[in-house]
C-alpha cells in the first residue's frame, strides 16, 4: 500500500521556468492539500481539494495552480518559477477534512535559482 | 498573531528524561487537535489525536484545555530516537484543512 506518493522528490528550476508536482493517493481519500514548509515557517497551506474537479485556494495561493482532474491524483503547478517558490512540498490527503489526521508524502525539495 | 504558536526550542534533555511541550492556538471553535513528529527531512507523521479528556499512548501523554487554548505533550523516559520536531496541529470548526504549529524541536543527548 503506497499512500501518498509525490514525483519529483528533488528538482531545481530557473526562475521563469514552469514544473508541475504530482501527487497520487491510493486509499480513496476525498481531500488532497498541498502545503509549503520553510524553515521557521511551518507547513502552510497553499490549495486543497474537497473532491474530483473542486478546488480551492489556501494560505498562500499566489504564483501557483492546481488541478483535480482524477480523484487520486493532485497536481501543483507552477508557471513562472522565482526564487522565493524555494521550499519544501509536502501533498496530503484525508477523509473529512482532516478530522482525523492527515496522511502526508515525503516531500519534493524545490530550488529556484 | 499565528493561528496556533509553539516554543521552537530546542530543547536539549538526557535520555530518561521527561519533557514537556505547549502549544496555543487562537480560535476558539477549534474542534480537532493532533500532535505530529517530523524527523529531519521527512515527512510529518501523526503522533496522536488530543482529546478533551487526555489522553495517553505509552511515554505520551497529551493534554487538552479548551478553556486556556491551549494543547501540550509529556514525554516520559525521553529516548533517543525521540529527537524530532513536534508539531502542534489544530482543525477549527468549518474548516477543511489542518493549521500547523511551526514546531518544537527536541534533542535527546546520551
Amino acid at each position: 500500500n503506497a499512500g501518498v506518493t509525490q514525483t519529483p522528490k528533488f528538482r531545481v528550476l530557473k526562475t521563469g521556468q514552469s514544473m508541475t508536482l504530482l501527487c497520487a493517493q491510493d486509499m480513496n481519500h476525498e481531500y488532497m492539500y498541498w502545503y509549503r514548509q520553510d524553515p521557521g515557517m511551518g507547513l502552510r497551506l497553499i490549495h486543497y481539494s474537497v473532491g474530483e474537479g473542486t478546488t480551492a485556494k489556501g494560505e498562500v495561493p499566489d504564483g501557483y495552480n492546481v488541478s483535480r482532474l482524477k480523484k487520486q491524483n493532485f497536481l501543483l503547478g507552477l508557471e513562472s518559477a522565482a526564487p522565493s517558490q524555494t521550499s519544501v512540498y509536502f501533498c496530503a490527503s484525508s477523509t473529512l477534512g482532516g478530522q482525523f489526521g492527515y496522511t502526508f508524502g515525503s516531500g519534493t525539495r524545490l530550488t529556484v535559482v | 498573531r499565528k493561528e496556533v504558536e509553539q516554543d521552537p526550542g530546542p530543547f536539549n534533555v538526557p535520555e530518561g528524561a521527561t519533557v514537556a511541550f505547549n502549544c496555543t492556538y487562537s480560535n476558539s471553535a477549534s474542534q480537532s487537535f493532533f500532535w505530529y513528529r517530523q524527523d529531519c527531512r521527512k515527512e510529518p507523521k501523526l503522533l496522536m489525536s488530543v482529546y478533551s479528556s487526555g489522553n495517553e499512548d505509552g511515554r505520551f501523554t497529551a493534554q487538552l484545555n479548551r478553556a486556556s487554548q491551549y494543547i501540550s505533550l509529556l514525554i516520559r523516559d525521553s529516548k533517543l530516537s525521540d529527537s524530532a520536531t513536534y508539531l502542534c496541529v489544530v482543525r477549527g470548526t468549518g474548516r477543511r484543512a489542518l493549521t500547523f504549529g511551526s514546531g518544537t524541536r527536541l534533542q535527546v543527548q546520551p
